[in-house]
């Protein structure tokens, strides 16, 4: 069964501070993980990694994959109150491109 | 362009009553899927249509159907409602050859 674990379940931080998000993935044929952020309602797409080793960049979010690890992070540099949310992670194995997510990340950015 | 729409947003039933969760998109995609969402259990697949006219199971589907109407159309329905499935309900479709699933605003159901 695949299965998705992500570090902490949980997070408080003051705004300014960097944080690092972490997810592990046991997925058969693995072919893809993607990162989604959920405000108060629908997830949306951050980020999809299929390669080891080469980061992903959208302003202050950035994210690396690590296949060997079987593991992804995400980090927020400089963070702002706009950034709290659930982060989710999700991976795809096998050719049918279903997702199995993990349980979400809830950053809690302090002013 | 609306993406992905559901309704209802909100809805609060008594047990064993029975209800149908719609969903449609506009993006012309052919995959389409059910989650629901309870606090702290991220995302669960409970059904899935790779394109029109078949649906499949996914991680959770006991006790809900679903019918894929047409390519826009896929909806989830609740026979006989019970509190365990008190919950908010979330559809996705998805681009042919990507991976990148694109979600509904979601439907917050209570069961009494």
């Amino acid at each position: 069964e695949d299965k998705v674990v992500q570090s902490p379940l949980s997070l408080v931080v003051h705004e300014g501070d960097t944080v690092t998000l972490n997810c592990s993935y046991e997925v058969t044929n693995f072919r893809s993980l993607l990162w989604y952020k959920q405000e108060k309602k629908a997830p949306t797409f951050l980020f999809m990694l299929t390669s080891s080793g080469i980061e992903k960049k959208s302003g202050r979010l950035s994210s690396i994959l690590d296949k060997k690890e079987l593991s992804s992070i995400l980090n927020i540099t400089a963070t702002q109150t706009g950034d709290s949310a659930i982060y989710l992670c999700a991976a795809s194995g096998g050719s049918n491109y279903k997702l199995t997510f993990g349980k979400g990340t809830l950053l809690t950015v302090n002013p | 362009n609306a993406g992905v729409t559901q309704t209802p947003k909100f809805q609060v039933l008594k047990t064993g009553q029975s209800m149908t969760l719609q969903c449609a998109q506009d993006m012309n995609h052919n995959s389409m899927y059910w989650y629901r969402q309870d606090p702290g259990m991220g995302l669960r697949l409970i059904y899935y249509s790779a394109s029109e006219g078949t649906t499949d199971k996914g991680e959770v589907p006991n006790g809900y159907n679903v019918s894929r109407l047409n390519k826009r159309e896929f909806s989830l329905r609740l026979e006989s409602a019970a509190p365990s499935q008190t919950s908010v309900y979330f559809c996705a479709s998805r681009r042919d050859n990507s991976y990148e699933q694109y979600f509904g605003p979601g439907t917050r159901l209570t069961v009494t």
